[in-house]
């Protein structure tokens, strides 16, 4: 199965400050159509997961542009853009590339 | 509106089973594949399973291949996750999540989860 490591983050993040979140795959995520098949997701608390990123920089419909995902096959960043509030959860990146998808184990975001 | 409506929470005697529920509304529920993801608690995402309410076929990670079954009923647009032999590393919360396909792809609805609790 691919490995998905993400990395830790220098919390709390103050507020209006950029955070970037870091996932790599243990395998390269990169598809003969050219497409990365990486996904982002944040669980707020109490909530189930929400789809921000896929394919490893289009924004999911109704995702602030402040989201942004960049990488290249084996390493990917989320970036979030003057952090607020409501960005406060877990993130997790996610690979659908191969049978089975797998997921990193989560990086925590909190706000100062 | 896109919804993936749950059942309630269920608790279950070790060694029986527990079926949950997840009812899709807003889409043809036999245009996509119906995932489910297990939570333990204060742990993160593991994927368990995949069905295609199409054709009923299915597909499960290895570590959940005796623990899973997944059924659909497309005349009620609902899917169902059966777990059998409850034992304590069960108690977690699971979601249903859509996608297009079973692969290349990604969840972008999610129902908002079932917790299950095993306990005697």
């Amino acid at each position: 199965d691919i490995v998905m490591t993400q990395g830790a983050l220098p919390n709390p993040v103050p507020s209006g400050e950029s955070a970037s979140i870091t996932c790599q795959s243990s395998k390269s995520l990169l598809y003969s159509d050219g497409k990365t098949y990486l996904n982002w997701y944040l669980q707020r608390p109490g909530q189930s997961p929400q789809l921000l990123i896929y394919w490893m920089s289009t924004r999911a419909s109704g995702v602030s542009d402040r989201f942004s995902g960049s990488g290249s096959g084996t390493d990917f960043t989320l970036k979030i853009s003057r952090v607020e509030a409501e960005d406060v959860g877990v993130y997790y990146c996610q690979q659908f590339l191969e049978f089975p998808n797998t997921f990193g184990a989560g990086t925590k975001l909190e706000l100062k | 509106e896109v919804q993936l409506q749950q059942s309630g929470p269920e608790v279950g005697r070790p060694g029986s089973s527990v079926k949950i529920s997840c009812k899709a509304s807003g889409y043809t529920f036999t245009d996509y594949v119906m995932n489910w993801v297990k939570q333990s608690p204060g742990q993160g995402l593991e994927w368990i399973g995949w069905i295609d309410p199409e054709y009923g076929s299915t597909d499960y990670a290895e570590k959940f291949k005796k623990k899973a079954t997944l059924t659909a009923d497309t005349s009620s647009s609902t899917a169902y996750i059966q777990l059998s032999s409850l034992t304590s590393e069960d108690t977690a919360t699971y979601f249903c999540a859509r996608s297009v396909g079973y692969t290349l792809y990604y969840f972008d609805y999610w129902g908002q989860g079932v917790m299950v609790t095993v306990s005697s």
